[in-house]
């Protein structure tokens, strides 16, 4: 049974700071990972998404990066903003029939002004 | 882009009260739909499995006449929780594919529900 962990739960982190999140799985046939972003009472926006076939994917100041065969995965975000503040969230796809997700439990982000 | 639109937003209502979720694409056909279920500081966990014009396919220890799930178009799947008690609050979301079956497409999800009961 696919396991997805992320640690940490939560950070903190001042302005500006470079920061890692980090997500790991324990199967590695997996068809894909996507990271989300869930604000507090809101829906999920989808940030980055990685086909198992690739190593890396950025937009903007995030950059996630995917080791299938060591099952996981890293969010970096560079310079962060207190508009990133928010949970971050990172999604297996297991199979390309229909395309359920198993997520992990998400890392509450606080980026301090 | 894609869209997925998700109502009511917010629903407070009496326990024995039954609640229709609407889960809508608005810009692509979606044969496939999934309905989560997040509880507060958890994850979000599969419920169903929305399939168009068949039966939803449920997830082990979700009760399919309590969680009733119905795909009668291409870009509508709706939930409806039936004779809700307050174990049943939560925030309830919908996903769906960009393209149904194809990996390549990044899951575009609803603004999600929550669901008191009192």
């Amino acid at each position: 049974k696919q396991e997805v962990t992320q640690i940490p739960a939560a950070l903190s982190v001042p302005e500006g700071e470079n920061l890692v999140l980090n997500c790991s799985f324990t199967d590695s046939a997996i068809y894909n990972l996507q990271w989300f972003r869930q604000d507090p009472g809101k829906g999920l926006t989808s940030l980055l998404l990685i086909q198992s076939s690739q190593r890396e994917q950025t937009s903007g100041r995030l950059n996630a990066s995917l080791d299938k065969s060591s099952g996981r995965s890293t969010l970096y975000i560079a310079a962060s903003q207190p508009g990133d503040s928010a949970t971050y969230l990172c999604a297996v796809r297991l199979d390309n029939q229909g395309g359920k997700l198993i997520f992990g439990q998400g890392t509450e982000l606080s980026v301090k002004p | 882009g894609a869209v997925v639109s998700q109502h009511p937003s917010w629903v407070i209502c009496k326990s024995g009260t039954s609640v229709k979720i609407e889960c809508r694409s608005l810009d692509f056909q979606a044969t496939t739909m999934f309905w989560y279920r997040q509880f507060p500081k958890q994850s979000l966990m599969l419920m169903a499995t929305s399939n168009e014009g068949s039966k939803a396919t449920y997830e082990q220890g979700v009760e399919k006449d309590k969680f009733l799930i119905n795909h009668a178009s291409l870009t509508l799947s709706t939930l409806t929780v039936t004779s809700a008690h307050p174990e049943d609050s939560s925030f309830y979301i919908c996903s769906a594919p960009d393209r149904s079956g194809y990996s390549n497409q990044p899951q575009h999800f609803g603004d999600g529900t929550r669901l008191s009961i009192l």
